[in-house]
């Protein structure tokens, strides 16, 4: 099974700041990556696929990037909505993996 | 619009069996296979298999060998997940999952349902 390392596992950060969300997975998986964000009680919402393509309607201060094994999720101007768990997957193999999810809140 | 709805929250004892459906519309049901997530309240996502819903075969990760038997109501866009002999650590919300329409991300996601397990 591909194993996806997500870090950090929480993190706080102000209004307007840039947040960084790294996932490292345990081999190669050719861009096969998305990321969602779940806030509580809801199901998650695809942010990015392909590692670097924004999903419609995903407002624009959302990137992704990455290739191989290592992958970023980037949220420029962050903005109080944002606050929420985030996910990457792998789809590149069976079983689909997930990392273990950044909690990211307000300071 | 493409939509997928689940059925409601379940309260059972240890032992029993639970059925949950994830009623699909807005697209040819079966031009995609169904998939199953787990998610422990509070925790990360477990992927617990697909079922083709053009052959109705389905593939269960090896966490969810045995107790757990997708199918299908293929006339009703219907996905099901039966859970028999739960146990205390099923209790989870589930979701049923949808690839986009040009790969294999999950586009569409169901609005869960949770299951708890208690005695």
């Amino acid at each position: 099974d591909i194993r996806m390392t997500q870090s950090p596992a929480s993190l706080s950060a102000s209004l307007g700041e840039t947040v960084n969300i790294e996932c490292l997975a345990s081999e190669d998986i050719y861009s096969d990556l998305a990321w969602y964000q779940q806030k509580p009680g809801k199901s998650p919402q695809l942010l990015i696929y392909n590692a670097n393509s924004l999903q419609n309607g995903v407002p624009s201060r959302f990137s992704g990037s990455g290739s191989g094994t290592q992958y970023s999720l980037k949220i420029n101007s962050l903005q109080s909505e944002d606050v929420a768990t985030y996910f990457c997957q792998q789809y590149n193999n069976y079983p689909r993996t997930f990392g273990g999810g950044t909690k990211l809140e307000l300071k | 619009q493409i939509q997928l709805v689940q059925s409601g929250p379940e309260l059972k004892k240890p032992g029993e069996s639970v059925k949950i459906s994830c009623k699909a519309s807005g697209y040819t049901f079966t031009d995609y296979a169904m998939h199953w997530v787990k998610q422990v309240p509070g925790k990360g996502l477990k992927w617990m298999g697909w079922i083709n819903t053009y052959t109705g075969k389905p593939t269960y990760a090896d966490d969810f060998k045995g107790r757990f038997v997708f199918s299908l109501e293929a006339s009703a866009s219907t996905a099901n997940l039966q859970i028999s002999n739960l146990k205390n650590e099923d209790t989870a919300n589930v979701f049923c999952a949808r690839r986009g329409l040009r790969g294999n991300w999950f586009a569409y996601w169901g609005q869960g349902t949770l299951v708890t397990v208690s005695s």
